[in-house]
């Protein structure tokens, strides 16, 4: 069965800073990976996903991911990070074409961006 | 084009009391599958429907269940509430439940159990 890891379930950065939040998968079948958020009170929204075209994936909000087989890694990134990406940010992983839609989610990364 | 609308978005039950909540997909869409996210636990998969046949189960009692009507709707059910069923539920639609499809979510029905 597939599987995701979150490192860190609270990061922090300053406005304007880097953001990076590290996703890492298992999958005995070639993955396809998602990246959503949540905020307050509502739904997930996708941000991202990889589906084998390219290893580089871009996003909205200027997000993008980058699929590293070797490392069986999906890490989230946004070059400078804007008050209102604070949210909660999960990763996602497909379980097969033979399961249909079904997704296992991380445990989800809180993104707070101080003044 | 309206998104994936869930019905009612609060709910308080007791225990030992059913209820049922309303996924309506987006326009076109054919899968519908439902997620429970509690704070413990996570987002966890309940399951899948397409063209009104379950097609995926998660780890779930019997006590959760669900169907899809002909207009691709969904409602899922849950028997004799449990303090542990009180989560967020959340809807997904995609287009044919492909697994490279995107999902869309619905805003959730966050459910209390007394």
């Amino acid at each position: 069965a597939q599987s995701v890891t979150q490192l860190g379930s609270h990061v922090s950065v300053s406005e304007g800073a880097l953001v990076l939040l590290r996703c890492n998968y298992s999958s005995s079948v070639p993955p396809y990976l998602f990246w959503y958020v949540q905020y307050p009170n509502q739904g997930l929204q996708l941000l991202l996903k990889y589906t084998s075209a390219a290893t580089l994936v871009k996003g909205i909000n200027g997000f993008e991911a980058e699929f590293k087989k070797s490392e069986t890694s999906f890490h989230l990134t946004k070059p400078s990070a804007h008050m209102s990406d604070a949210a909660e940010y999960f990763c996602a992983v497909s379980e097969g074409e033979t399961s249909g839609s079904r997704l296992t989610f991380g445990e989800g990364t809180q993104l707070t961006v101080n003044p | 084009k309206a998104g994936v609308t869930q019905t009612p978005r609060y709910l308080i039950k007791t225990r030992g009391q059913q209820v049922t909540l309303s996924c309506s997909p987006i326009s076109g869409h054919r899968s519908v599958s439902w997620y429970q996210q509690t704070p413990g636990q996570g987002l966890q998969f309940l399951f899948e429907y397409f063209s009104e046949t379950q097609r995926n189960k998660g780890n779930f009692p019997g006590r959760f269940s669900g169907r899809q009507f002909s207009n691709s709707r969904s409602e899922m059910n849950v028997s004799t509430l449990e303090l542990g069923d009180s989560a967020l539920y959340l809807c997904a639609s995609s287009i044919s439940g492909r697994a490279l499809d995107t999902q869309y979510f619905g805003p959730g029905t966050r459910l209390t159990v007394l």
